[in-house]
């Protein structure tokens, strides 16, 4: 059983540039969640996609966008990358119906010069 | 808007001793679930206990247990028997129910280094 995947492990972008992550979720979970993690500190949530909607929303700028695709997995786009924008990018799956199991993936490392 | 309060940056423990990571929260919920999560130097957040806010019996698993204190807003983790695999960041966090279903609030983290 594949649990929460995500790619790319490791990216460096430009200062303007977009970047697009991708996630799958575990077998059987149908809510996608992300989460910011800066270097030291805990995860800050950004949003979360349930029916290929946008659920909830943590208090990050638009620049923040999303999507989910009919068979539950999610990509984070994030447009005019900041110097800040670095840090790692945890996807989170969780099943609608049982939201208090929560499975993290490996994250994505993302590098802003 | 709840937060979640971690007081110690850093622990260090021998192995096969007890260390506690406390963590303190604050919140006007009544019905709330609580977790701790492991980070390796790996970065994947790995569950390690999750207790129900409903519930007064303290959640254990194997060597990790918790102690909820409902009316002081506190739940330390205590780990026992102390492995080297245990060496990782722990993350405190809290999760409200019904709207907030499935989002988490963390704490800043806890390094916990076991050492031979």
């Amino acid at each position: 059983d594949a649990g929460v995947t995500q790619s790319p492990t490791h990216l460096i972008k430009t200062r303007g540039q977009q970047v697009t992550l991708r996630c799958s979720p575990k077998s059987g979970h149908d809510t996608v969640s992300w989460y910011q993690q800066a270097l030291g500190q805990g995860p800050q949530f950004i949003f979360q996609y349930y029916e290929e909607e946008e659920r909830q929303r943590g208090n990050f700028p638009d620049r923040f966008s999303g999507h989910q695709f009919p068979n539950y997995s999610s990509e984070l786009n994030v447009n005019a990358l900041l110097l800040g924008d670095s840090a790692l990018y945890l996807c989170a799956s969780s099943s609608d119906s049982s939201g208090n199991t929560i499975y993290f993936g490996e994250g994505s490392w993302l590098t802003v010069v | 808007a709840q937060t979640v309060t971690q007081s110690q940056p850093e622990m260090s423990v021998q192995e096969a001793e007890t260390v506690t990571l406390s963590c303190t929260y604050d919140t006007s919920e009544n019905n709330y679930y609580l977790f701790w999560y492991k980070q390796p130097p790996s970065r994947q957040m790995i569950l390690v206990i999750r207790q129900e806010a409903y519930k007064q019996q303290n959640a254990t698993e194997n060597r990790f247990s918790v102690n909820f204190q409902k009316a002081a807003k506190s739940f330390s983790l205590k780990i026992s028997d102390s492995q080297l695999g245990d060496t990782a960041m722990y993350f405190c966090a809290f999760m409200k129910l019904f709207d907030s279903w499935g989002k988490l609030q963390f704490g800043a983290g806890t390094q916990v280094v076991v050492t031979p």
